[in-house]
């Protein structure tokens, strides 16, 4: 069975700070996919950052990077530069070459002025 | 390039009624996933449709079922609503299948709530 874990349930950052979201894994597979998707209030899904697990080099896009960790099964999600609209739910969430995402509950981050 | 899209955006239905949700695919996507988000959770995997063909399903019971269309659209059905029911009804779709993974991309969901 594959589970996703995110310990922190809502987190706070001041806007230009930077922010760092937890998320731990496990799964059976040797390969897997990592994602981090974010959730605005509009509802709308939206993929952040992936990061394949046979990939050793951690992904980066603009402001957001990843630090994984295949050997503790850790995959935190570094937010830097934190903007107003970065405001949402954030969902680490896992995948092998079958069919699913598997989501972690989330991490309500809220960017302030 | 038109993205995912579903309809209705939110309904209210009573206890014990049948339900249909819809699904837009995006253009050249003949995958697609359903997954329910209850309130203040992540959400879950339902089922897949690869080809007019269910591909995997998760921990949900028959009462939930789909069709995917020669379009590649589709419909998530749900028999004798409970209240647990009640949640956001998330499609995804993505390019392909055949053992590798491909990047879903959602939809902006359906609100559903049973009274």
């Amino acid at each position: 069975a594959q589970t996703v874990t995110q310990s922190q349930p809502e987190m706070s950052v001041q806007e230009a700070e930077t922010v760092t979201l937890s998320c731990t894994y496990d799964t059976s597979e040797n390969n897997y996919y990592l994602f981090w998707y974010k959730q605005p209030p509009s509802r709308q899904m939206i993929l952040v950052i992936r990061q394949e697990a046979y990939k050793q080099q951690n992904a980066t896009e603009n402001r957001f990077s990843v630090n994984f960790q295949k050997a503790a099964k850790s995959f935190s999600l570094k937010i830097s530069d934190s903007q107003l609209g970065d405001t949402a739910m954030y969902f680490c969430a896992l995948a092998n070459s079958g069919y699913a995402l598997n989501f972690g509950k989330g991490t309500s981050l809220l960017v302030t002025p | 390039e038109t993205g995912v899209t579903q309809s209705p955006t939110h309904l209210i239905k009573t206890r014990g009624q049948q339900v249909t949700l819809r699904c837009s695919s995006q253009s050249g996507h003949n995958t697609v996933s359903w997954y329910q988000q209850a309130l203040g959770q992540g959400p879950q995997f339902i089922f897949q449709y690869y080809r007019e063909e269910e591909n995997g399903r998760g921990n949900f019971p028959p009462r939930f079922s789909g069709l995917q269309f020669p379009n590649y659209s589709s419909e998530l059905n749900v028999n004798a609503l409970e209240l647990d029911d009640s949640a956001l009804y998330l499609c995804a779709s993505s390019p392909g299948l055949a053992g590798t993974f491909y990047e879903q991309y959602f939809g902006p969901g359906t609100r559903l709530t049973v009274t």
